[in-house]
């Protein structure tokens, strides 16, 4: 059973700068979530997708958004970025109807 | 607003002894409580998880303990070990099909010593 993977590992960008983030599913999980931890600090739920589309959204403005493709993987992408958006951004995956989530090991962002 | 406390902040523990980790929660509709172990550039692993239902859940050396009445719940880790040297969060979910976060307290970082 292949486990959640995202890529890039890491990323340096610039305020106002754009970026896209990229998570692969465990392997029979149709349903991924996104958080982002700043450091020192528990994972924000930003949003969670299910059949492509968005069923749940944290406190996050809509400059955060994402998509699901069909063979169950997701983007994040984040406009405008400001400095505040330097964190560790998490991909989770589950099994719609259950509540174990299982993380990827995060894409680093840092914004100077 | 927090809806998930989590203390203590950091915790130091002898290697061999016991490692107690709090948390406190506020929503009653929360029916899922799963506890992460994040190592440094890590995603949080999946450690133990607990329903309401029950008071306690063991699993080896990790026990959660819950108390409903409360609003409680705690994580024990006996024996602990350097290789337990880790950060825990606590979280929180419902099963509400759209509202299924995971509600994540501040972290615990525990330091296991020689």
């Amino acid at each position: 059973e292949t486990g959640v993977t995202q890529s890039p590992t890491h990323l340096i960008k610039t305020r106002g700068q754009q970026v896209t983030l990229r998570c692969s599913s465990q392997s029979g999980h149709n349903t991924v979530s996104w958080y982002q931890q700043a450091l020192g600090q528990g994972p924000q739920f930003i949003f969670q997708y299910y059949r492509e589309e968005e069923n749940g959204r944290g406190n996050f403005p809509p400059r955060f958004s994402g998509l699901q493709f069909p063979n169950y993987s997701s983007e994040l992408n984040v406009n405008a970025l400001e400095l505040d958006d330097s964190a560790l951004y998490l991909c989770a995956s589950k099994r719609a109807g259950l509540e174990t989530q299982y993380f990827g090991p995060g894409t680093r962002l840092l914004v100077l | 607003q927090q809806q998930v406390k989590q203390s203590p902040q950091s915790l130091i523990v002898q290697k061999g002894g016991i490692s107690i980790i709090n948390c406190a929660y506020e929503n009653t509709a929360f029916d899922y409580f799963p506890w992460y172990q994040q190592f440094p550039g890590k995603g949080p692993a999946l450690l133990i998880a607990i329903r309401p239902d029950v008071s306690e859940k063991k699993e080896g050396r990790f026990t959660i303990s819950f108390n409903k009445s409360a609003k409680q719940f705690s994580l024990h880790i006996m024996d602990s070990q350097p290789g337990d040297s880790a950060t825990y969060f606590c979280a929180a979910s419902m099963k509400d099909f759209g509202n299924e976060k995971l509600t994540f307290g501040t972290g615990t970082r525990l330091t296991i010593i020689p």
